[in-house]
């Protein structure tokens, strides 16, 4: 969805660095979520946010943190890659009716 | 949490054959049911959705009906064609996170 951005698309890095992963939307929606894609597990909710204040843990937020600097930006943090955090990663948006809207992903990929 | 689970997990069909996946969830309190679509190199993309208050809900070729009695949910996809092959995903809410199925690698030969 062209509403929904993110940045970098592809990412190779090495173990232990520090890596961001930028996600912006026009849609005008307060919630933004941040997941994880590997084969065969589907999309897994690494972090949330209803609004610029409110942050919350998904269930495989070890490793990873987030920041929401405004309503429509929401960035993810690999504050020390490791291999197994090579993956996809989504961003997405919603409104209050539930339905998420995502971004092209980032391919991200840790020696 | 929810646990939302999804088969099969590879599906080939002849063209213009019908296609069916299935997913089942276990939280008796989810009421919003989406389906995605994921193309080779593209983010997922909301193909249709059903809420707790309908039975079934149909969009041209694209159908999804819901049993919350037995807790679970498919998608039907009639006179497939080779643009309808990607990866589909079904999930299920979790007050207002979803949780979502691992996926069915849907492949439509010619």
């Amino acid at each position: 969805d062209a509403d929904v951005t993110q940045t970098p698309r592809n990412r190779i890095t090495k173990t232990g660095k520090r890596i961001m992963l930028e996600c912006s939307q026009t849609k005008g929606h307060d919630r933004m979520y941040w997941y994880r894609q590997d084969p065969g597990l589907g999309l897994r909710l690494i972090y949330y946010s209803f609004d610029v204040k409110d942050i919350n843990k998904g269930e495989i937020s070890d490793g990873y943190s987030v920041s929401r600097q405004a309503q429509a930006k929401f960035s993810l943090s690999l504050e020390s890659a490791i291999p197994n955090q090579t993956a996809l990663y989504f961003c997405a948006t919603s409104d209050f009716g539930l339905a998420q809207f995502f971004g092209p992903g980032t391919r991200l990929t840790v020696l | 949490g929810e646990n939302v689970e999804q088969h099969p997990s590879t599906l080939s069909v002849q063209e213009g054959d019908s296609a069916v996946i299935k997913c089942t969830y276990s939280d008796s309190a989810s009421n919003y049911f989406p389906w995605y679509k994921q193309e080779l190199g593209k983010g997922p993309q909301l193909i249709i959705d059903i809420r707790s208050n309908v039975g079934e809900k149909k969009d041209q070729r694209i159908a999804v009906t819901l049993n919350k009695t037995a807790k679970h949910f498919s998608l039907h996809i009639t006179e497939t064609q080779p643009e309808d092959s990607a990866v589909y995903f079904c999930a299920a809410n979790n007050d207002y996170k979803l949780s979502f199925g691992a996926g069915t690698t849907v492949t439509v030969r010619a």
